[in-house]
């Protein structure tokens, strides 16, 4: 079956902890997406990649960091910068950045 | 403000009636997206349109490109469509798309 994962599903962290959202997909989508969505809010864009070894910052990038060294992969990593990183985080991928986008199951994330 | 503006916040209904909700924003678009998301969190894409009307079984989404606006509608509703649907817009001037803040819609038995 064809899509997109998202690994582990709720975390909990330390404050001042680095940690790694792990995002896959097998749809040979070349774009890919991570948003962070908190209660009342729209999503909000973190990181993109249109293409592997290649990415770009999001509205909400500081605190964050990203690699694409693969077309199905995409990992997250939150770091001890990001001053509020409690929130529940989706990875979504897309043919281009013109096509519908496929969510993931997203990650709840809680930093204590 | 928001550049996506969707309306009603909050929507209650009982089983079999038809709903409607409605997405307004103000630039010119590529195409116009609806989304849903379940109370797990998941987010599944419903409709990605730039003209006109799509159907899906018992969703029916709308465009009026020179109004700025579009609507959901959900015909013979039922308690499993209870869920967040989110108005969303992608341009051809940027990579990413601009998200509204989702209608809560719940429908009772």
């Amino acid at each position: 079956d064809g899509g997109i994962t998202q690994s582990p599903k709720y975390l909990f962290r330390k404050e001042g902890q680095n940690v790694t959202l792990s995002c896959e997909q097998n749809l040979n989508h070349d774009a890919m997406y991570w948003y962070r969505q908190d209660p009342g809010q729209g999503l909000r864009l973190i990181y993109y990649s249109q293409i592997v070894n290649d990415f770009q910052k999001g509205d909400i990038a500081e605190g964050y960091s990203v690699s694409r060294e693969k077309k199905e992969s995409f990992p997250l990593t939150v770091t001890s910068a990001q001053k509020n990183p409690t929130a529940f985080y989706l990875c979504a991928s897309s043919m281009d950045n013109l096509y519908e986008q496929y969510f993931g199951p997203g990650t709840r994330l809680t930093v204590t | 403000k928001n550049e996506v503006e969707q309306s009603p916040q909050n929507l209650t209904a009982q089983e079999g009636e038809f709903i409607t909700i409605n997405c307004s924003y103000s630039v010119g678009i590529s195409a116009l997206h609806w989304l849903q998301q379940h109370p797990g969190g998941g987010i599944v894409s419903l409709f990605m349109l730039s003209s006109g009307k799509k159907k899906h079984g018992r969703l029916i989404a709308t465009i009026n490109i020179q109004e700025k606006h579009s609507s959901l509608h959900i015909t013979a509703s039922h308690p499993r469509d209870s869920a967040v649907y989110i108005c969303a817009y992608g341009s051809y001037n940027t990579d990413k798309l601009i998200f509204g803040t989702g209608t809560r819609l719940q429908v009772f038995p």
